[in-house]
């Protein structure tokens, strides 16, 4: 069992809609918990942190589930620009070199 | 220089040649990772420096090798390039030791085709 697992899509959604990813880790002393956000042909970059209380930024929001050892990541009112691959990430420890990444979710918005 | 920034953009290279891959970060980050980007299995870690002279293995170290010399600069070989290491290379720099909210900073990576 992959240690993040993500499901990979690709998600084919239109305009408007709402699109939810889900996340699942198995190290269950996983400390801090990220999405991240890569388009095509360029690097990862942080689109939000994860609390265990729920976060919100706009249209995004991201919810953890520690009993259940989920994270999600909802998309209200997608846009053409949120076309990209979405990667879950999780820290099991205080160092950089304990984090892992998942595959990553690739979702298309049309038109 | 603003972040993290990565040399060269891509290269191909013939089996058996060895190769440097440059990464350098004007952060302060103490901490500087490389990773593989293969489709399909995401980013995996290559080696990791926490601090400037320290380095450790990370899940698929075979092949490479790493220096850190300063805070700023995390070089990456390719001793005898084989074609299994055709990938995406990704360098990262963050704090260390890190806050859990503490996160990755990437540069814009080095597609590498060995033939």
């Amino acid at each position: 069992r992959k240690e993040v697992e993500q499901d990979p899509g690709p998600f084919n959604v239109p305009e408007g809609a709402t699109v939810a990813f889900n996340c699942t880790y198995s190290n269950s002393a996983s400390q801090s918990f990220f999405w991240y956000r890569q388009d095509c042909r360029k690097e990862p970059k942080l689109l939000m942190s994860v609390y265990s209380s729920g976060n919100e930024d706009g249209r995004f929001t991201a919810q953890l589930n520690r009993a259940s050892q989920y994270i999600s990541l909802l998309i209200r009112d997608s846009k053409l620009s949120d076309s990209a691959t979405y990667l879950c990430v999780v820290n099991a420890g205080t160092g950089g070199f304990k984090t892992i990444f998942g595959a990553g979710t690739r979702l298309f918005v049309k038109a | 220089i603003a972040g993290i920034t990565q040399a060269p953009t891509s290269q191909i290279l013939a089996a058996g040649r060895r190769m440097t891959l440059r990464c350098t970060q004007d952060m302060r980050h103490n901490a500087m990772y490389w990773y593989r980007q293969d489709l399909g299995l995401g980013l995996r870690l290559i080696h990791y420096s926490n601090t400037a002279g320290t380095t450790g293995k990370g899940e698929v170290p075979d092949g490479y090798s790493v220096s850190r010399a300063n805070t700023d600069d995390f070089p990456l070989t390719l001793a005898s390039a084989v074609p299994s290491q055709t990938s995406v290379y990704f360098c990262a720099s963050s704090d260390f030791p890190a806050t859990p909210t503490d996160t990755q900073y990437f540069g814009p990576g080095t597609r590498l085709t060995v033939l």
